[in-house]
């Protein structure tokens, strides 16, 4: 049981939009610690997507972008495109458990 | 090329022990803090330690507190992980991870198996 709630997956067709959640607590995102999101492709390590909530490191294309509010945040994919079908992290820092965690992760599938 | 490269991963035995070392190239090591995270088999990654650029800050999750030691070596641009008291439910792929931010870069793991 993760202490970052996601959907196990979601999916959508090539050119459409979707949103994945990540539901946390007064410990963690409500807490207003920064979320982070992650790609992470088959067989590959976790690739860093989304930073402190709404910033997009350099090389990731605009369709990908972060919100947040309250307790919880969201990542959502615009015109999909079959190279986005991977597994997608959140992550915050957790002051109950003085430390990291990402949430169980959401297997994105492009139809 | 800016790179993260982990090695001593391998199959040892319950109570056992082994040392990960995570060697860093094309930046400068010894600003940023660095973490070791963990992905067992079908599952989502896990962070595991924390260690502050100088080293004089570490941090651990609560299942491998007490068993597990992250060090680093600024001059030789070298993060470690020395563990001991090894369980089944230890077993994962480790990633080395720089923090700046979220953790931006990673290396491709290195996998310990925990097996009788």
């Amino acid at each position: 049981q993760s202490v970052l709630t996601q959907p196990p997956s979601v999916s959508g067709a090539p050119g459409q939009r979707v949103t994945i959640s990540c539901t946390g607590s007064s410990s963690n995102i409500g807490v207003n610690y920064d979320v982070h999101w992650y790609q992470q492709l088959p067989g590959t390590a976790p690739k860093l997507l989304i930073y402190d909530n709404t910033n997009r490191p350099s090389g990731v294309p605009d369709r990908f972008s972060g919100s947040k509010s309250g307790t919880s945040a969201s990542l959502a994919i615009t015109g999909l495109q079959a190279e986005d079908e991977a597994d997608y992290y959140c992550q915050s820092y957790d002051s109950s458990l003085s430390g990291w965690v990402f949430g169980g992760g959401t297997k994105l599938t492009v139809l | 090329e800016v790179q993260l490269v982990e090695s001593g991963g391998g199959l040892v035995q319950p109570g056992g022990s082994l040392r990960l070392s995570c060697a860093a190239s094309g930046f400068t090591f010894s600003p940023y803090e660095m973490n070791w995270v963990r992905q067992a088999p079908g599952k989502g990654p896990e962070w595991v330690s924390y260690i502050s650029g100088s080293g004089s800050a570490t941090y651990y999750a609560d299942s491998v507190k007490g068993r597990f030691t992250i060090s680093r070596d600024n001059a030789k641009k070298s993060l470690y992980l020395q563990m001991n008291s090894l369980r089944v439910e230890d077993t994962a792929v480790y990633y080395c991870a720089r923090k700046n931010s979220g953790y931006d870069l990673w290396g491709q793991g290195t996998l310990v198996t925990v097996s009788s």
